[in-house]
């Protein structure tokens, strides 16, 4: 079975940073393109961030161009984000989600996802 | 930017009657290999968001078959045949071919 298991969420002041983890297991990780999607508090869904299997190609929402990077380390299964100069409209909970590849498509598994809040 | 518009926003249901969701894009959604990138995603209260659906109609290993996708060019449909309890929650159809957007979802209660 494949699971997405984020961590690293918590309480942070507005301007601060936080480094986001995803462990994944039951697949082959560095095959698999990874994302990075939030959801604000009664919100709905935004894409932010985006990465290649070897994680030469990425991208990101405007929102969060140039504060958040994303990175992966294929030899322990895992994806990070690493988000600086956080913001109150960043506060979210932060899913790490899957690309099932060209047959099946987008979005295909997701974390339980992270809470982040911005606060001082 | 893609925009993908839900319809309705708020959608109560008898049990056991069928459910329909509307979500339209403001682009065709057919990609350059011909394949449309359109998916349904189903999130229950307190729980991660789901696929049920992809490629406008596929549906995901375990999804009941009372759900089903259908559409082309800038009109997708989800469908619930017979709805449950256990399908409350919020659908959101989400586009793959121009980047990721979302629809606002669509919140499906028990009538």
């Amino acid at each position: 079975d494949v699971y997405l298991v984020e961590s690293g969420g918590g309480l942070v002041q507005p301007g601060g940073s936080l480094r986001l983890s995803c462990a994944a297991s039951g697949f082959m990780f560095s095959d698999y393109e990874m994302n990075w999607v939030r959801q604000a508090p009664g919100k709905g869904l935004e894409w932010i961030s985006y990465i290649t299997g070897s994680g030469s190609i990425i991208y990101y929402a405007d929102s969060v161009e140039g504060r958040f990077s994303i990175s992966r380390d294929n030899a322990k299964d895992s994806l990070f984000l690493q988000m600086s100069s956080l913001r109150a409209e960043d506060t979210a909970v932060y899913y790490c989600v899957r690309n099932g590849g060209a047959t099946t498509g987008h979005f295909d598994y997701w974390g339980q996802g992270t809470l982040v809040t911005v606060s001082s | 930017d893609v925009v993908l518009t839900q319809s309705p926003l708020s959608l109560p249901v008898t049990l056991g009657q069928p459910a329909s969701i509307s979500c339209r894009s403001s682009q065709g959604l057919v990609n350059s290999n011909g394949d449309t990138y359109l998916n349904w995603f189903q999130q229950r209260p307190g729980q991660s968001p789901r696929r049920l659906i992809y490629k406008v109609s596929k549906r995901d290993a375990g999804v009941p078959d009372r759900f089903s996708g259908s559409g082309s060019g800038t009109d997708f449909t989800l469908k619930i045949s017979r709805v449950e309890a256990e399908d409350v929650g919020v659908y959101y159809c989400m586009q793959g071919t121009h980047w990721i957007t979302f629809g606002q979802g669509t919140r499906l209660e028990i009538k």
